[in-house]
C-alpha cells in the first residue's frame, strides 16, 4: 500500500518563475493538507482540500499561492512569481474520510529559489 | 487560535536511557494530540497519538501522557537506541481540520 507521494522531491526555480508541487494521497484517503516547513521550525498549515473543494485555506498567503485537488489526478500547490522567501520544504499529508486528524505525510518537496 | 509550545529544543541521552519531551497547548477545545518523528531529508512519520478521552497510551517503547486540566502532554521513549535519533514534533488539533505543531525537539542518542 503506497504512502503519500510527492513530486518533484527537489525543485529549483529562479525568482519570478512558477513552482508546481504535486501530491498523491494514500489509497483510500480523500483529504489532503499542505504544510510548509522552514529550517529549524515546525510545520505550518497552509490549506486543506477535499476532491474539488477547498475546505480551509486560512494558512495560505493571500497572493501568489493557490491549491487544487481535482476530481482526477493529484493535488497541486502552485506558487506564482516565486521569491527567495518561498524557499522551504513543502509537505503534503492525507487522511481517511472518517478521521480528519490522523494525517500521514509524504516525503516533501524542497523548493529552492535562486 | 491554537498555540503549541515544545521543550526541550535539543535532547542528548545515552543509549538505554529514557527521553521525555513535553508540550503545552492553549486551546481547551483541542482533543487530538499526535507525535511525529522526522528523520533528515524525510517527511514526518506519525508514531503515536492520543485523544482527550484517555490519559495515557503505550506502544512498545514509546508512551504518551495527557493532562487536559494543565493542558500539557508528553512523549516518553524508554530504552533509547541510536535509531531513535531524529527530530520529534508534537501537535494539537485546532478547529475542524488542522494541526498546529510545536517547533520540534532534536533527540540525539549516543551509543
Amino acid at each position: 500500500n503506497a504512502g503519500v507521494m510527492q513530486n518533484p522531491r527537489h525543485l529549483v526555480r529562479r525568482r519570478g518563475q512558477e513552482a508546481r508541487l504535486r501530491c498523491s494521497p494514500m489509497k483510500g484517503h480523500s483529504h489532503v493538507y499542505w504544510y510548509r516547513q522552514l529550517p529549524e521550525e515546525g510545520l505550518k498549515f497552509m490549506v486543506y482540500l477535499q476532491k474539488e473543494n477547498i475546505i480551509d485555506e486560512s494558512g495560505m498567503p493571500k497572493e501568489r499561492f493557490s491549491a487544487e485537488f481535482p476530481k482526477e489526478g493529484p493535488s497541486i500547490l502552485r506558487i506564482q512569481q516565486v521569491v527567495r522567501g518561498d524557499s522551504a520544504a513543502y509537505f503534503c499529508a492525507s487522511s481517511p474520510q472518517d478521521t480528519h486528524y490522523e494525517q500521514y505525510f509524504g516525503p516533501g518537496t524542497r523548493l529552492t529559489v535562486t | 487560535g491554537e498555540n503549541v509550545e515544545q521543550h526541550p529544543s535539543t535532547l542528548s541521552v545515552q543509549e538505554g536511557d529514557s527521553a521525555v519531551i513535553k508540550c503545552t497547548y492553549s486551546d481547551s477545545a483541542s482533543n487530538y494530540f499526535p507525535w511525529y518523528k522526522q528523520e533528515l531529508g524525510k517527511g514526518p512519520q506519525l508514531i503515536i497519538d492520543i485523544r482527550s478521552n484517555v490519559g495515557e497510551k503505550k506502544d512498545q517503547r514509546i508512551a504518551v501522557t495527557l493532562n487536559k486540566t494543565a493542558k500539557h502532554f508528553s512523549l516518553h521513549i524508554t530504552e533509547t537506541q541510536p535509531e531513535d535519533s531524529a527530530v520529534y514534533f508534537c501537535a494539537a488539533n485546532s478547529g475542524y481540520s488542522t494541526l498546529t505543531f510545536g517547533k520540534g525537539t532534536m533527540l540525539l542518542v549516543s551509543p
